[in-house]
């Protein structure tokens, strides 16, 4: 019954590699958010998304992508892993612009070595 | 220097104590976020507000438009209220996105 749900939760890949995270919520928002945590904890927006609109954070290099099948998942898919990616990311869900607040997923902590 | 600033960094208190965290951002906003990361790392949401005052619990969450500063306090503090507390502003300068603080380390102590 987790209303935002992450996976996997951990991932070790080698540099170069391209993988997924998956995100999946099942409260009705209609707009879904990927942010990544890096080592000094500091949260930044990557992409915001909805039915209507993809933002995309320009300093997000393009070998990040969102993909969304539906509105209850947005997947972030990275190719060309690097070292720099790593970093724990989390999904985060709102109604609208989130007048009522986010729900964020547990996270992903991804480790390129 | 950050567009969102929080007061102090680190913080520890002894159970009991009424604790107040300080947000301060430069720019016209037009939400402004409070969310708390527990030791294990999930985020949740306590508070969104774009003026006044909020209470849900021992917490409460003000903001002050004119002087772009948002507090966060906690009453009868316990240990389990030890997280990291983020407080994070959106702004048409930022593109409406959030751009977060640095958080708060809060250790509540038995």
């Amino acid at each position: 019954d987790t209303a935002v749900s992450q996976t996997p939760k951990y991932l070790v890949t080698q540099m170069g590699n391209d993988k997924s995270i998956k995100c999946e919520q099942n409260l009705g928002h209609d707009t879904m958010y990927w942010y990544k945590q890096d080592s000094k904890k500091f949260l930044k927006i990557m992409f915001s998304y909805n039915n209507k609109e993809l933002i995309i954070n320009e300093t997000v290099p393009n070998r990040f992508s969102p993909k969304s099948p539906d509105k209850a998942h947005l997947n972030l898919h990275i190719n060309s892993l690097e070292l720099g990616d790593s970093a724990v990311y989390f999904c985060a869900s709102s109604q609208g612009q989130g007048v009522y607040g986010y729900t964020f997923g547990s996270g992903t902590r991804l480790t390129v070595v | 220097k950050n567009e969102v600033e929080q007061s102090p960094q680190n913080l520890t208190a002894q159970e009991g104590e009424f604790i107040t965290i300080n947000c301060s951002y430069s720019v016209g906003i037009s939400a402004l976020h409070w969310l708390q990361q527990h030791p294990g790392g999930g985020i949740v949401s306590l508070f969104m507000l774009s003026s006044g005052k909020k209470k849900h619990g021992r917490l409460i969450a003000t903001i002050n438009i004119q002087e772009k500063h948002s507090s966060l306090h906690i009453t009868a503090s316990h240990p389990r209220d030890s997280a990291v507390y983020i407080c994070a502003a959106r702004s048409p300068n930022y593109g409406q996105n959030f751009v977060f603080g640095p958080g708060t380390r809060l250790s509540v102590l038995p």
